[in-house]
């Protein structure tokens, strides 16, 4: 079984805080992805990553940066959080081939206050 | 216009009940679809792919209609444990850009 794994179930941090959220998988896949879920506009994809130091942009990287210096490892990094950065947040892995799905971590469920 | 777009629902059926949803995708060129199922503060998991040729497994019956750019899901025989939010994802090139409904919210009521 793929075991996607994020540091945080739960994370309160404050305006301003530079913020990461870590991600490993363990099934050696190229891709991975981070997304955000808000009530009413689902998953919607920050930043992804197909290879060690390669990252793309998502539809919503504003105030969102990445790092995959591992391939098992792609964390997420709140540059100064802001409120609105209040969300759950998804990792997410995949193989490189294009019919194979993603499989997801546990969630992290961020508080800025 | 959204890129996957799904009846958000709620859906609310009694057990035994058959209940269809249906998800369409602006992108002709989309290549792989998969349906997730996720329940309340979980994480989406992977429900069943959707190939080309249609596919069942036990209740759940997935369909693929090109043509009209749409997908379905079937479920015969509604469970309680069958309540969640169901997930329409369509992976639209080679860089696995996955796109995601929504989501449709289904409850099952005894």
């Amino acid at each position: 079984d793929v075991k996607v794994t994020q540091s945080s179930r739960y994370l309160v941090k404050r305006t301003g805080e530079k913020v990461f959220l870590e991600c490993v998988q363990d099934m050696d896949h190229e891709n991975m992805f981070w997304y955000r879920q808000d009530p009413g506009l689902g998953l919607r994809l920050i930043y992804f990553s197909y290879d060690v130091k390669m990252k793309e942009k998502g539809d919503i990287p504003e105030g969102y940066s990445v790092s995959r210096e591992k391939k098992e490892r792609f964390s997420l990094i709140l540059e100064s959080a802001s409120t609105n950065q209040t969300s759950m947040y998804l990792c997410a892995s995949s193989s490189m081939w294009e019919d194979q799905p993603q499989h997801f971590g546990d969630g992290t469920r961020l508080s800025i206050l | 216009r959204k890129e996957v777009e799904q009846d958000p629902g709620p859906f609310n059926v009694p057990e035994g009940a058959t209940v269809a949803f249906n998800c369409t995708y602006s992108n002709s060129a989309s290549q792989s679809f998969f349906w997730y199922r996720q329940d309340c503060r979980k994480e989406p998991k992977l429900l069943m792919s959707v190939y080309s040729s249609g596919n069942e497994d036990g209740r759940f019956t997935a369909q693929l209609n090109r043509a009209s750019q749409y997908i379905s899901l079937l479920i015969r025989d509604s469970k309680l444990s069958d309540s969640a939010t169901y997930l329409c994802v369509v992976n639209e090139d080679n860089n696995n850009d996955m796109r995601f409904g929504a989501g449709t919210r289904l409850t099952v009521k005894p």
